[in-house]
């Protein structure tokens, strides 16, 4: 069964600045698509970013971008520029024909 | 204007109830998807449905019903089997299963509370 781990519970940054957070997945499949979902506190889930593991490029969305190793079952988020609005559980995703599974998330502070 | 609805916000249920979680969708999508979400853990998936009249097991059926009698409606029944139903629940979308990835769109989630 796939798994998707997310290793960081909490992370904080200031205004303005850049972090990185960190997604690996275990499966034994070739072809599947992975995902970044923003839950502020509102608790609506948000789409932020979709990666096709068949494509080598990685996949970007203004200030958001994904740094995919398919070799390292890895998936990473960064977050330029980083605003007071982007406070929020952010829950890293694995799809396989229709299969998702989710991280147990990253709760993102940013601080002014 | 499109997409996903859900109600009521809040819920709450007495020992040996059950209730009813509502979930439209205008978005014309086939496929519709319940999960449940505790704090400190990640989604996991109820039940699914890819087509009107049809819907499978996920990993924590026990304790849960649904129906998919219109395209639009996917409601969740929490019955009395389901011993702990305190939590958030969220119902989503995607459209057809053709190749199996279709991106999933949620609605803003149900808070079901225990008396």
């Amino acid at each position: 069964a796939q798994t998707v781990t997310q290793s960081q519970p909490e992370m904080s940054v200031q205004e303005a600045e850049t972090v990185t957070l960190s997604c690996t997945y275990d499966t034994s499949e070739s072809n599947y698509y992975l995902f970044w979902y923003k839950q502020p506190p509102s608790r609506q889930m948000i789409l932020v970013i979709r990666q096709e593991a068949y494509k080598q490029q990685n996949a970007t969305e203004n200030r958001f971008s994904v740094n995919f190793q398919k070799a390292a079952k890895s998936f990473s988020l960064k977050i330029s520029d980083s605003q007071l609005g982007d406070t929020a559980m952010y829950f890293c995703a694995f799809m396989n024909n229709n299969d998702m599974r989710f991280g147990a998330g990253t709760r993102l502070t940013v601080k002014p | 204007d499109g997409g996903i609805t859900q109600s009521p916000k809040y819920l709450f249920r007495k020992e040996g109830q059950n209730v009813t979680l509502s979930c439209e969708q205008n978005l014309n999508h086939d496929a519709m998807y319940w999960y449940r979400q505790d704090p400190g853990q990640g989604l996991r998936l109820i039940y699914y449905s890819q087509i009107v009249n049809d819907f499978q097991k996920g990993d924590i059926a026990e304790g849960y019903s649904v129906s998919r009698e219109k395209k639009e409606s996917f409601p969740l029944t929490v019955t009395s089997a389901q011993k702990n139903p305190t939590a958030f629940y969220l119902c989503a979308s995607s459209t057809s299963l053709a190749g199996g990835q279709e991106t999933q769109y949620f609605g803003p989630g149900t808070r079901l509370l225990v008396l």
